[in-house]
């Protein structure tokens, strides 16, 4: 069966510090990957997707990257944080075909001070 | 663009009630895609069910039940006999056909249902 990895559960990082949130997926070739943020009483928001190896698609302009460099490996990156990026970061994995749903990780809650 | 509203913010119900969760979707493609979601405390979302554009019959899963109705754009949710465990946030998501092969989520905000022992 397929599960999705997602890494840390909880980070505290300092205004400016660099960031780089891990997700990796298990039992499954060539799927699509995501990552949402919730803010606090809020809905999700898609930050990014990705249908394969080295693409990577960003859905709102903002400081935080992504990247894909293995099939099931996606991970979030941020040069510079601010405090507006606190939030609770989620991963996800759907099948290739359109429409499928998509399966999340257990998510990493991010503080910045 | 598309939307989804879910205008109830938050529901609180005595067990053993049902409760009805709104969820009113826009879209201008003829081809999409429902879901409902659920976020216990512990934050993990957890998919309940999907429904395609092209079949608007009801489906019924134990004390669940989804009411589809493209005529108003609607996808509720309904809990009967609601127990404490259903106690979490709720999320109706919609997604269009895309021929990329990806199909980003919108959320709608969520109705946080609080069922009270």
């Amino acid at each position: 069966s397929q599960t999705i990895h997602q890494w840390p559960a909880t980070l505290v990082q300092p205004v400016g510090s660099p960031l780089s949130l891990e997700c990796t997926v298990e039992g499954t070739s060539n799927p699509n990957l995501y990552w949402y943020r919730q803010a606090a009483g809020r809905g999700l928001q898609l930050l990014f997707y990705s249908v394969g190896i080295g693409q990577i698609s960003s859905e709102v302009p903002q400081n935080l990257s992504a990247s894909r460099p293995q099939d099931r490996q996606f991970i979030l990156s941020s040069k510079k944080l601010l405090l507006s990026d606190s939030g609770f970061y989620l991963c996800a994995w759907s099948g290739g075909q359109g429409g499928q749903p998509q399966h999340f990780g257990d998510g990493t809650r991010l503080s910045i001070l | 663009a598309q939307k989804v509203t879910q205008a109830q913010t938050e529901i609180s119900v005595v067990e053993k009630e049902d409760v009805t969760l709104d969820c009113v979707y826009e879209t201008r493609d003829t081809t999409y895609y429902l879901f409902w979601y659920k976020q216990p405390p512990s934050g993990e979302l957890v998919f309940l069910i999907r429904r395609n554009s092209f079949d608007e019959q009801n489906e019924i899963s134990g004390r669940y039940s989804w009411n589809f109705q493209k005529s108003t754009s609607s996808f509720n949710f309904t809990i009967t006999a609601s127990q404490v465990v259903d106690s979490a946030v709720y999320f109706c998501a919609l997604t269009e056909r895309s021929g990329g092969g990806a199909d980003g989520l919108t959320f709608g905000k969520g109705t946080h249902l609080i069922i009270q022992p």
